[in-house]
């Protein structure tokens, strides 16, 4: 069974840090990783997507890695703002399947 | 393209009544997905869809859950009788096959009282 962790469960850094969430991964046969935002309330908004075959993709001050092999993947937020606050969360679809397993989160708050 | 479209956002029902929730997926997606969200327990998938047709109902707590897809572009996920403990966000998401990532409706919030 895929089971998938994110480290911290939250973080609050100063305006302007720049910061990384981790998310690992207990089964490597997946599709695709896919990092999410959710805004307290509101629904997820999708940030990156990574192919199974790939290493890395980027957004503008967004960066996501990832590590199959390890069963690991970083985001890396650059020059965090105080409207980057809000929940983050990793999600893995499986290779036997096409179901989409989520982390716990990491809720991240950026004070000014 | 307007996104997933659930409907109503929220909802307050007394315990023991029928609630039904409404999915349209993005159009040419052909799987579907409802999800629920809770602080205790995160997200959970229910069930998913394949063109129509449903594939994996393990996650579906009780036999008080059903879920119909009657065509491409509709689903409802059904509860009854409802009770206090589904209380919790319903979010239905869609996607194409393989390679592509999930899109998510602004999801159903659930009171059962």
């Amino acid at each position: 069974k895929q089971e998938v962790t994110q480290i911290p469960a939250a973080l609050s850094v100063p305006e302007g840090e720049n910061l990384v969430l981790n998310c690992s991964f207990t089964d490597s046969a997946i599709y695709n990783l896919q990092w999410f935002r959710q805004d307290p309330g509101k629904g997820l908004t999708s940030l990156l997507l990574i192919q199974s075959s790939q290493r890395e993709q980027t957004s503008g001050r967004l960066n996501a890695s990832l590590d199959k092999s390890s069963g690991r993947s970083t985001l890396y937020i650059a020059a965090s703002q105080p409207g980057d606050s809000a929940t983050y969360l990793c999600a893995v679809r499986a290779g036997g399947g096409n179901k989409l397993t989520f982390g716990t989160g990491t809720q991240l708050k950026v004070e000014l | 393209d307007a996104g997933v479209i659930q409907s109503p956002r929220h909802e307050v029902t007394e315990m023991g009544q029928e609630v039904t929730l409404r999915c349209k997926p993005i159009s040419g997606h052909d799987y579907l997905f409802w999800y629920r969200q809770t602080m205790m327990r995160g997200l959970e998938l229910l069930i998913y869809f394949n063109n129509n047709v449903p594939i994996d109902d393990s996650g579906m707590p009780e036999d008080r859950f059903s879920a119909k897809m009657p065509n491409a572009s509709f689903s409802t996920l059904k509860i009854q009788p409802s009770e206090p403990r589904d209380s919790a966000v319903y979010f239905c998401a869609s996607s194409s096959d393989g390679n592509y990532g999930y899109t998510f409706g602004s999801g159903t919030r659930l009171t059962v009282v």
